[in-house]
């Protein structure tokens, strides 16, 4: 009953570091997204995918890329990280893409960039 | 665009009392609402929807009315306990159904005190 698993909780990063956000489902969910959580701004949509091999972006997407080579993972890469990116990163998924049912959320990664 | 606007927090109540969260939106057509909330420490989960006019969505002893003239779907709790605790997001989902976008509020924090 593991549902979304977000890797790691908590991280801690240097100014142009890079790293890569971990988000695994098993629910054969067809769709799979990324927000990050900022404090009076509620959550914002960052890239997100449709099925294995189909990405596309959302509503702050500058600095961060996306792969989906399985129905089932869908990593978030930090190129080069910066400050503004300090916040709190979900993962979400749903069976399918444009439907009225729930998300399914992560616990969450929480990053700071000093 | 598709916008949603929630009363600011943070709200601090007593045990049993009564809770009002507004939320008002901007959308064409008729899009579905949601109510999603947000323990302490963890992701996000649904609470309540209504995909259409007038319905009334109701969970956990939480409601909240589609109001299609006042554009609303304000959440209500007639009492409230220290359980509830947590943050509160209204989110919307366009008319369309093949839309990805579910656009969230920026939370309202809710204490309640024993």
């Amino acid at each position: 009953n593991a549902g979304v698993t977000q890797t790691p909780k908590f991280q801690v990063l240097k100014t142009g570091q890079s790293m890569t956000l971990q988000c695994a489902q098993d629910m054969n969910h067809e769709y799979m997204s990324w927000y990050r959580q900022d404090p009076g701004m509620g959550l914002r949509l960052i890239h997100y995918s449709v099925g294995a091999g189909i990405t596309d972006q959302g509503e702050v997407p500058n600095g961060y890329n996306v792969s989906r080579s399985t129905t089932e993972d869908f990593p978030l890469r930090l190129l080069s990280a910066a400050p503004s990116q300090t916040s709190v990163y979900f993962c979400a998924s749903r069976k399918e893409q444009g439907t009225n049912e729930k998300l399914f959320f992560g616990s969450g990664t929480q990053l700071s960039v000093l | 665009g598709d916008s949603v606007t929630q009363m600011e927090g943070p709200v601090t109540l007593s045990e049993e009392a009564f809770l009002t969260i507004n939320c008002t939106y901007t959308a064409t057509g008729y899009p579905s609402l949601f109510w999603y909330v947000q323990y302490p420490g963890e992701g996000l989960q649904l609470l309540l929807k209504a995909t259409k006019a007038d319905d009334k969505g109701s969970n956990k002893g939480f409601e909240a009315t589609y109001r299609k003239e006042t554009t609303s779907f304000h959440l209500e709790k007639g009492s409230v306990q220290v359980s509830d605790s947590a943050v509160y997001f209204c989110a919307l989902s366009p008319l369309s159904s093949n839309d990805y976008k579910l656009s969230f509020g920026a939370g309202t924090t809710v204490t309640v005190r024993a």
